[in-house]
């Protein structure tokens, strides 16, 4: 398995606090992703990263920030949690582009609720 | 409505039978990816066929493209209990740096 550890695993939390999820790899992939998975929408891409303080925003960006200060953290927060944004959060990596052929490999995911 | 769209939604067998799942898509792809999830993990990575090849083997998987229809299979033969996950399809759009998922089918192999 790819070495990707996110924490925490599991969030409870409460609306309008801020929220910082944990990405962490061993395998010094330049790209990281994060998704959120959701019944009925699939999974959808938040931020990416294609390398240390490059990043750029995904389909549902609204309400999340990202930062990359090193090769293998990629942070994911919430500024001020929101019911809407309780959700699985799951980590990806891949070492190139995807139009470059590479799969993603995930992480085991964080399950967040906002109450 | 999705770039990627699996069918069925849920798909119910007994253990070594073969299992078949779809997807269809709308745009030019220069992949398109296959993901297996299962209870409470993350997603693992199937298999990937390139926009221009036409069927792809690994193991008990056998994987079709065809872009004129827009749409790849995923077979999964004499399956096993194990073989119990969500399916996933995952098209890599051109020019766009990412994965565009589809919503997956449900996939359950009776003993």
């Amino acid at each position: 398995d790819a070495g990707i550890t996110q924490s925490p695993r599991h969030k409870v939390t409460e609306t309008g606090t801020p929220v910082t999820l944990r990405c962490h790899q061993t395998e010094n992939h330049r790209y990281m992703y994060w998704y959120r998975q959701d019944p009925g929408h699939g999974l959808r891409l938040i931020h990416y990263s294609y390398g240390v303080k490059d990043t750029d925003k995904g389909e549902v960006s609204d309400g999340y920030s990202v930062s990359r200060s090193k090769t293998e953290d990629f942070l994911l927060t919430l500024e001020s949690a929101t019911s809407s944004q309780t959700s699985v959060y799951f980590c990806a990596i891949s070492e190139s582009t995807v139009n470059s052929n590479q799969p993603q490999h995930f992480g085991d995911g964080t399950r967040l609720s906002i109450l | 409505s999705q770039q990627g769209e699996e069918d069925p939604q849920a798909l119910s067998i007994q253990e070594g039978e073969n299992a078949t799942m779809n997807c269809s898509y709308k745009t030019s792809i220069n992949n398109l990816q296959w993901y297996r999830q299962n209870s409470g993990r993350g997603l693992v990575h199937l298999i990937l066929i390139r926009s221009n090849e036409r069927e792809k083997h690994s193991g008990r998987l056998r994987v079709t493209l065809d872009t004129s229809k827009k749409s790849s299979s995923l077979l999964i033969t004499a399956s096993r209990a194990a073989d119990t996950a969500s399916y996933f399809c995952a098209t890599a759009l051109r020019g766009a740096q990412k994965l565009v998922f589809g919503q997956g089918t449900r996939l359950t192999i009776n003993p």
